[in-house]
């Protein structure tokens, strides 16, 4: 298998569940991001692993939490989500963490998250 | 702080006609810019990068312009088919926000 792959593919939870996203990359790249996509807002970065170091956490709160245990792999545990979580969460890999801004991002197809 | 507007939000053309989508930022320093391609339900595609040094990038039947100074770049889809029909992001790198900054994007409908 190719490229950037998500896990599920479409999740319904409770607001008192805890569940897992996964995401596992082929391509031999060194960065890994979890990005989130509501309806009619921009993407929004989550979390960036460089390395399985997070460098990037932009004020996610702690319901997210992020686990990178090798370069291939990136999950997003999820728990005591609200309604508003609902969105379509994206995963996406890089040669390497921007520094130089040249690096062309390669995305999952999604992981569609639904809260009841 | 960075932010990306593109416009318009919807377009609805014919099949083969030409079309420019428009993509603008606030903070020109920008270290590149990205045009994707969004299918329903799916991930992004990227179509398109130009680097801050550079006027324009060619890929088939599109093209992409940068004008940083003014903070604009356009994507323009020669001979459109129905299978472009997706939804068009823009995004910028730029260093003071070490991230992708994405615009809302613009959903394309080519009628057959």
């Amino acid at each position: 298998e190719t490229g950037v792959t998500q896990t599920p593919r479409h999740l319904v939870m409770g607001m008192t569940n805890k569940k897992s996203l996964k995401c596992e990359q082929h391509l031999g790249h060194n960065a890994m991001y979890w990005y989130k996509q509501s309806a009619k807002k921009p993407l929004e970065l989550m979390f960036v692993y460089s390395l399985e170091e997070r460098v990037e956490n932009n004020s996610v709160p702690s319901r997210f939490s992020p686990e990178c245990p090798n370069s291939s792999h990136l999950f997003l545990h999820l728990h005591t989500l609200q309604p508003e979580d609902s969105a379509l969460y994206l995963c996406a890999s890089s040669p390497s963490f921007f520094r130089s801004g040249a690096n062309v991002l390669t995305f999952g197809a999604g992981s569609r998250l639904t809260v009841l | 702080k960075q932010e990306v507007t593109q416009i318009p939000a919807a377009l609805s053309v014919p099949e083969g006609e030409n079309l420019v989508l428009n993509c603008s930022f606030t903070d020109s320093a920008i270290y590149n810019l990205q045009w994707f391609r969004q299918d329903p339900g799916k991930g992004l595609t990227s179509l398109l990068l130009i680097q801050s040094s550079q006027r324009e990038q060619t890929s088939g039947r599109l093209n992409a312009s940068l004008d940083k100074s003014s903070g604009r770049s356009t994507l323009y889809i020669a001979a459109s088919q129905p299978g472009d029909s997706a939804t068009y992001l823009c995004a910028v790198f730029s260093g003071s926000a070490r991230q992708l900054t994405f615009g809302s994007g613009t959903q394309l409908t080519v009628l057959p």
